[in-house]
């Protein structure tokens, strides 16, 4: 089946730091991505989406770019504080079933 | 907006019981999913009802687990008999579009199944 891979699967910054979790996606035909944030002993939860006819979108202090042609999503987090430490998913889909990543664990150093 | 809501939190049982787990979709949202998440495998899609009707159980694991959703504001998992292999988070989510829009999470049932 298809599938959704994260690059890292820990990352460590120092609060105030620019994050970027990276995300890389096998199917070419997705046309429509997610990235999720999971606290511990919470659901994931919505941070910012992203179609395929769109390469950059921006949210409060998150920035997705969506790279289709090597098939490439990243997530960027502006001054990253310490409530940001979580896993964060990545999930793509094609119309037919989200794909979720295995999740990035992002550590806010004080 | 309360979200989704999901019950119990935490559920302990032995191997051999029933276990019944419970969603309420966010109101007026169309699709529900259930989900299942542990270290080894990830979020994995258990089954996807749209408009109460089942769309894909392909991903239930196997004839112990069943799902229905008699109405739009009520969903429930079962498993019967349970097994400690299905020890997991349950998650259940809705969105107001399937696969075409975000979905959004309830806070999961943790089973621990002894």
């Amino acid at each position: 089946g298809e599938s959704v891979g994260l690059h890292l699967p820990t990352l460590s910054v120092q609060e105030g730091d620019n994050s970027i979790i990276n995300c890389a996606y096998s199917n070419s035909a997705s046309d429509y991505f997610i990235w999720y944030k999971q606290e511990s002993g919470k659901g994931p939860q919505f941070i910012i989406d992203i179609r395929s006819n769109m390469d950059k979108r921006q949210g409060q202090r998150v920035t997705v770019l969506l790279n289709k042609t090597v098939k490439h999503l990243s997530l960027q987090i502006a001054a990253t504080q310490p409530g940001d430490s979580a896993v964060y998913f990545c999930a793509d889909t094609t119309g037919n079933q989200f794909y979720f990543g295995t999740g990035t664990s992002l550590t806010v150093i004080p | 907006d309360a979200g989704v809501i999901q019950s119990p939190r935490h559920e302990v049982t032995e191997m051999g019981q029933e276990v019944t787990l419970r969603c309420k979709p966010i109101s007026g949202h169309n699709s529900l999913f259930w989900y299942r998440q542990t270290m080894m495998r990830g979020l994995e899609l258990l089954i996807y009802f749209n408009n109460n009707v089942p769309i894909d159980d392909s991903g239930m694991p196997e004839d112990r687990f069943s799902a229905k959703m008699p109405n739009a504001s009520f969903s429930t998992l079962k498993i019967q008999p349970s097994e400690p292999r299905d020890s997991a988070v349950y998650f259940c989510a809705s969105s107001s579009q399937g696969w075409r829009e975000k979905l959004f999470f309830g806070s999961g049932t943790q089973l621990s199944v002894l």
